[in-house]
């Protein structure tokens, strides 16, 4: 099972930020927080993760919480090509396994013009 | 274009039919995986190959059989499959196994009928 919780979907200005949240309030000290993304017929696409530092690249900015039960995933200007489901996904720990990324419903969001 | 091609993009097949879906990255990555993406369902790993060895397995009924002839192609053979296998089959790679930001490919449609 995923172990966060995302809003089914949002809304976002075209120009404006997105911010989408997510909640892992059961996520262990050493699990990563990891954000794709799926563009309508198209494969996902890895953003960004992070553990406990915010971290910023290219597409996006990933706040984590000082006590990490939550995070945020920022596009700074969004644009209609932004509109895509978001997942955030935690990278589960397994014993004498290779960890595993566990996509769930994911936040549908919308740039409108 | 991500790196990762995938072939053919849509696909119809009678369920006596045998059939195989081809996965081709051009990127250098040791690591390929298959994933099932079914209506209104999340995500669903199938297959993890690290360095053409096949290292997870998760649970798929044999009427899918993968192959890693080596690390830059994957392949999925289809047989005797069911209505309720239509779904988009998505490929992925990534560096090696530690490394969770996958690329993936646009994915095959397969409608069974």
């Amino acid at each position: 099972d995923a172990k966060t919780t995302q809003p089914t979907s949002m809304d976002c200005a075209e120009g404006r930020a997105a911010n989408l949240p997510c909640n892992h309030s059961t996520i262990s000290g050493n699990e990563y927080v990891y954000w794709y993304r799926q563009i309508h017929s198209q494969g996902p696409q890895y953003i960004i993760h992070g553990l406990k530092n915010n971290e910023t690249n290219e597409m996006a900015s990933l706040i984590i919480t000082e006590d990490r039960k939550s995070s945020t995933l920022i596009l700074p200007h969004a644009t209609l090509r932004d509109t895509a489901v978001y997942y955030c996904i935690v990278r589960v720990r397994r014993v004498n396994r290779d960890d595993k990324i566990i996509f769930g419903k994911g936040t549908r969001l919308h740039i409108l013009p | 274009e991500t790196g990762v091609t995938q072939t053919p993009r849509h696909l119809v097949m009678g369920m006596t039919n045998k059939k195989s879906l081809k996965c081709e990255q051009h990127l250098g990555h040791n690591a390929m995986y298959w994933y099932k993406q079914s209506a209104k369902k999340p995500l669903e790993l199938m297959f993890v190959y690290n360095f053409k060895e096949q290292t997870e397995n998760n649970s798929v009924p044999s009427r899918f059989s993968p192959e890693c002839p080596n690390s830059s192609h994957l392949f999925l053979h289809l047989h005797t499959l069911q209505p309720e296998d239509s779904a988009l089959y998505l490929c992925a790679s990534s560096q090696n196994r530690d490394d969770y930001g996958y690329t993936f490919g646009s994915g095959t449609r397969l409608t069974v009928v």
